[in-house]
């Protein structure tokens, strides 16, 4: 079946610029989640949903980033006023809910020049 | 903080032989242990689970190990395959996140 999806797969931008990467998690999952990999933190956790309720932001680096999730599905994760040590690849992931065994999308890969 | 090492760095082996993985974590609440492969340019892929009330799991050629009193957990690999060559991840959860290892980058030898 369909697994997570993200787009784009890579994205090139001007420091400064804003910056919005999707998610569509799979069929049915109610939990999503977004990680960081980058060459210098490993995998970091980001945020996280639940259904309705209020996000665990705790991982989040600064109040640059934020992230919505629409109609319980697709989730946007934006980065306002890109800044070089933003390049990383950034991970989706779902499960079927809270404390269940998560799903990674292949991630978007964000290179700030 | 919570915080999951992870050892060896790399590691290379000869095609049949094994391969061990281990990983020490520190927030003595987690209770569930994933293990991801990662090819390059692809997301990491689940490939074997534990939660704490079991000592022991095993998936074929894959069996993941627990000693929650020291709080260490350790993949194994036996009879290890050129296609078994990525880059593995462990990780540990308390809550709904997951803290990962830093990865072991595992090249099997033909």
């Amino acid at each position: 079946g369909a697994g997570v999806s993200q787009s784009p797969s890579n994205k090139v931008t001007e420091k400064g610029k804003d910056v919005e990467l999707r998610c569509d998690p799979i069929s049915g999952h109610t939990a999503l989640y977004w990680y960081r990999q980058s060459l210098g933190q490993g995998l970091e956790f980001l945020i996280y949903f639940q259904g309705n309720s209020a996000p665990d932001k705790s991982g989040l680096p600064s109040d640059r980033f934020s992230a919505e999730r629409t109609g319980g599905s697709v989730s946007t994760l934006t980065i306002q006023r890109t800044q070089q040590e933003d390049s990383a690849v950034y991970l989706c992931a779902s499960s079927l809910r809270r404390a269940q065994p998560q799903h990674f999308g292949d991630g978007t890969r964000l290179s700030i020049l | 903080g919570e915080n999951v090492e992870q050892h060896p760095s790399t590691l290379s082996v000869q095609e049949g032989d094994s391969a061990v993985i281990k990983c020490t974590y520190s927030d003595s609440a987690s209770n569930y242990f994933p293990w991801y492969k990662q090819e390059l340019g692809k997301g990491p892929q689940l490939i074997i689970d534990i939660r704490s009330n079991v000592g022991e799991k095993k998936d074929q050629r894959i069996a993941v190990t627990l000693n929650k009193t020291a709080k260490h957990f350790s993949l194994h690999i036996t009879e290890t395959q050129p296609e078994d060559s990525a880059v593995y991840f462990c990780a540990a959860s308390a809550t709904n996140k997951l803290i990962f290892g830093t990865g072991t980058l595992l090249a099997v030898q033909p």
